[in-house]
């Protein structure tokens, strides 16, 4: 089974520029999740979306972030524009149902802000 | 105010040597996950904790629950250089029922 899939690996931007986040879930999996891992931080989550439709967005800065789940499948995470505190590893994380045990996290994708 | 404290944040030690790590908080939580992270990867679940003193093995690695369930630690057994990486415990929290994870542990086992 494949894991979940995240791209680009690596970003470098500077501040004031846009940025775009892509997330493949694994096969099947109705829940999604995008998580902001700071350095030295646990994940925070930023947005959880059943299917295609938002759980939980309280803690998206929505002046900046937004996210879509098209169709129920892929997600792309855009922040626009970036600041120097968005500097971070964006996490994507699926899981099977909404109440699922286990969430499967991607390899994440790393953001620098200069 | 962080809803789960883990210390310590930081451990190096020699390969072969044993240690604890723990996860404090001041509420009661129907359960509570640890996850390792290695470098450039995401978290991965390593056990979920459910009643109040529970002990749960995984090869060196024993985790128990506090009986209150506030709190719970992670003992690693003759630590291999595998072992490194930041471990992380986590619950759910909110009305949304969401993953709350802890600052974390970053373990380094030196060969």
């Amino acid at each position: 089974e494949a894991g979940v899939a995240q791209s680009p690996r690596y970003k470098i931007i500077e501040k004031r520029q846009s940025v775009a986040f892509w997330c493949n879930p694994i096969s099947g999996h109705a829940t999604l999740y995008w998580y902001q891992q700071i350095l030295g931080q646990g994940p925070k989550l930023l947005i959880q979306f059943q299917n295609n439709g938002v759980v939980d967005d309280s803690q998206l800065p929505k002046d900046r972030f937004s996210a879509e789940r098209l169709k129920g499948v892929d997600s792309t995470l855009k922040i626009q524009p970036a600041k120097l505190e968005d500097s971070a590893v964006y996490l994507c994380a699926s899981s099977r149902y909404r109440e699922s045990e286990t969430q499967y996290f991607g390899p994440g994708t790393r953001l620098l802000v200069l | 105010t962080q809803l789960l404290e883990q210390s310590p944040q930081f451990l190096s030690i020699q390969e072969g040597e044993n240690l604890t790590v723990y996860c404090n908080s001041s509420s009661v939580f129907s359960s509570l996950q640890w996850y390792r992270q290695e470098p450039g990867e995401g978290p991965v679940l390593l056990v979920t904790v459910v009643t109040g003193g529970e002990v749960k093995k995984l090869k060196r690695l024993t985790f128990q629950f506090g009986d209150a369930r506030k709190d719970s630690s992670l003992h690693i057994t003759a630590a291999q250089p595998g072992d490194t990486g930041l471990y992380l415990c986590a619950v759910r929290s909110g009305s949304a029922r969401q993953l709350t994870f802890g600052s974390g542990t970053q373990l380094t086992v030196l060969p």
